[in-house]
This record gives structure tokens, sequence and C-alpha cells, in this order.
């Protein structure tokens, strides 16, 4: 069955970086497309961009421009977002999720992580 | 960027009511569009692909309608389990877009 497991809470502080990690099995890595979409407390979801897992192409959010960056690891099946310079506005649940769709960037979504907190406290 | 706007903010109904959600579009999606639960701590999790196709295990009680810029889903009779907030999504244009948001209350 198709899986999507993150990895777990992080704290950082101001002007940090994070980097979240996201482990899929179930199907085969580099032919389904992935997104990382944030949901800060209390509110609605918000795409931050995708990768495609076969050529590492990837395509950010423009909020987030200069300030994300995904990769993956084709060994280990893992996919990877890092954001910079973090301000307490970045405090949210990020998650992983799957295009429906083999093959393509434009389709629904099928699969979602489970989610990682990330908290921005001085 | 699509902008989709979702009404009501919030419903309020009982179990064994029917529920109709909206979602509109700022632009035509054509029927680019999806529909999402989530429950309190929870991924969301899909209902709806191309405005109107049940996603896999999902029961026939949850519908979808629409194309263009207006959609609906409609919960033909709410089951305890329903009442959560659901979001639309368009995978039309770039970037993807969600809507805001209907939160579906117990009444």
């Amino acid at each position: 069955q198709v899986q999507l497991v993150q990895s777990g809470a992080e704290v950082k502080k101001p002007g940090a970086s994070v980097k979240v990690s996201c482990k899929a099995s179930g199907y085969t890595f580099t032919s389904y497309y992935l997104h990382w979409v944030r949901q800060a407390p209390g509110q609605g979801l918000e795409w931050m961009g995708i990768i495609n897992p076969s050529g590492g192409s990837t395509s950010y959010a423009q909020k987030f421009q200069g300030r994300v960056t995904m990769t993956r690891d084709t060994s280990t099946s893992t996919v990877y977002v890092e954001l910079s310079s973090l301000a307490s506005e970045d405090t949210a649940v990020y998650f992983c999720a799957r295009v429906g769709v083999r093959g393509i960037s434009t389709a629904w979504i099928d699969y979602w992580g489970q989610g990682t907190l990330v908290t921005v406290s001085s | 960027e699509i902008v989709l706007t979702q009404s009501p903010d919030t419903l309020s109904l009982s179990p064994g009511e029917r529920a109709t959600l909206s979602c509109r579009a700022s632009q035509s999606v054509s029927s680019d569009l999806a529909w999402y639960q989530q429950k309190p701590g929870q991924a969301p999790r899909l209902l709806i692909y191309d405005a109107s196709n049940r996603a896999t295990g999902i029961p026939a009680r949850f519908s979808g309608s629409g194309s263009g810029t207006d959609f609906t889903l409609t919960i033909s009779s709410l089951e305890p389990e329903d009442f959560a907030v659901y979001y639309c999504q368009q995978c039309s244009n770039w970037p993807i877009t969600f809507g805001q948001g209907t939160r579906l209350e117990i009444k």
C-alpha cells in the first residue's frame, strides 16, 4: 500500500533553517510527482511547491522562491523540503502529498504524509 | 493565480440532513477540481477528483458536480463522521490553489 512517512517534529529559532523528509513506499517512487503543502495552526492549506522524483526538477510557489529547496534521493525513495530564514509565521504542519496520476504534475492529490509540525520560536 | 472561494465558511447541520458546499473559481478550471475532507490532527483525504469522480473507498453519499467556475460538493445524508473541514483544490493552472475551507459542524 502507498505510504508517505515524514520525519518528526522540529523546533527552530528565528533565522534558522529546517529540513523535513518524506519517505515513500508501496509504489514506483520515480513515477509520481510529489507536492509540499503547509498548514498554519487553525488555517487552510498552502501550496509550497512540487518535485519530480524522476529527474529532480522543481517548481516553487512565488512566495517561497529563494527560501525553499526541494530535493530527492532515489536510493531511499525520499523527498526533502528545506526552508531557510525561518520566522514565526512559518510555524505550521508541513505535508508531502502525491499527485494522483502517474507522470504528470497537474492532477489531484491522492496520498498525503502524516504531517510534520515545525515550530519557530525564540 | 486562480482564487477559489468556498461558501459558506461554516455550515451547521444535523446528522441525516443534506449538505451542499460550494466552490467558485476566479476563472475557468474546466473539470480540474478536487475535494478533500480534513479532520482535526489528520492529513486531508481525497473525496472527489475531476469534479465528479469519487475516490476509492468514498461512500456514495458524497457527490461532486460542476465545471468551469462553479462547483458543488453534496453529502446526501450526513453521518456523524462527516463533520469536518472540506477544501476544494484546482489543478488546471499553476500554481495549484486551495479554497479557504468550509467547516461542517454539528447543529
